[in-house]
């Protein structure tokens, strides 16, 4: 089963406005990461926020990490149409390998 | 600077037949991971390959899957005996070391199975 858990499940938004996506996990993490995939193919890393960490910039994306409540969240701001896709967090509490949240999908409208 | 590669980007098989997807992850990295993803959903481990050591073979739904890395490098995923519930993208993903840092997923294979 997938232990993180994004919502919503979709959002849609015009372009110019921020995005925030959440994501919930069940166990310690040593870390969690956001992907973007475009198109149901490869998924390209974003950020990754370790659990000592409260807050990470990368340029327009912001996440934040709570581990008291088990959740983090990704904030894209000044969004473009070219963010049109499906956002994934993954968490590592499982040692070396990823385990994947179901993800949210973003449709920024032009 | 070739990043991983998967081939074939698309196979078409018939209920019952075997299917090889291939991998080859970025030169170097000594992690190599199999997920499922089916239509709309989110991504499914299968098998997790570090360096020489006995593979995590914990994802895999059932016997007629199977995976190996030849030589610390390229990797085979089989089904045998596939079913329609095995469509879905295959995606390969690599990492430079041993801990669940940054992953860098080749394109996938959409397998479907008729």
């Amino acid at each position: 089963s997938q232990q993180g858990e994004e919502d919503p499940q979709a959002l849609s938004i015009q372009e110019g406005e921020n995005a925030t996506m959440n994501c919930s996990y069940k166990t310690s993490i040593n870390n969690l990461q956001w992907y973007r995939q475009n198109s149901g193919r490869g998924l390209v890393h974003l950020i990754l926020i370790r659990s000592n960490e409260r807050e990470k910039h990368s340029g327009r994306l912001r996440v934040t990490l709570d581990t008291s409540k088990k959740s983090s969240s990704l904030l894209i701001t000044a969004s473009r149409a070219a963010d049109t896709a499906s956002y994934f967090c993954a968490t590592d509490s499982r040692g070396s390998r990823l385990t994947f949240g179901e993800g949210t999908q973003l449709t920024v409208n032009p | 600077g070739a990043g991983v590669s998967q081939s074939p980007s698309n196979k078409v098989t018939e209920k019952g037949k075997d299917v090889e997807l291939r991998c080859d992850p970025i030169s170097g990295h000594t992690a190599l991971y199999w997920y499922r993803q089916s239509l709309g959903q989110g991504l499914e481990f299968l098998i997790y390959f570090q360096g020489n050591s006995a593979p995590d073979k914990s994802g895999l739904p059932s016997d007629r899957f199977s995976a190996e890395r030849t030589g610390g490098s390229v990797s085979t995923l089989t089904i045998q005996r596939t079913q329609q519930e095995d469509s879905a993208v295959y995606l390969c993903a690599s990492s430079a070391t041993r801990t669940a840092t940054e992953q860098y997923f080749g394109p996938g294979t959409r397998l479907t199975v008729t």
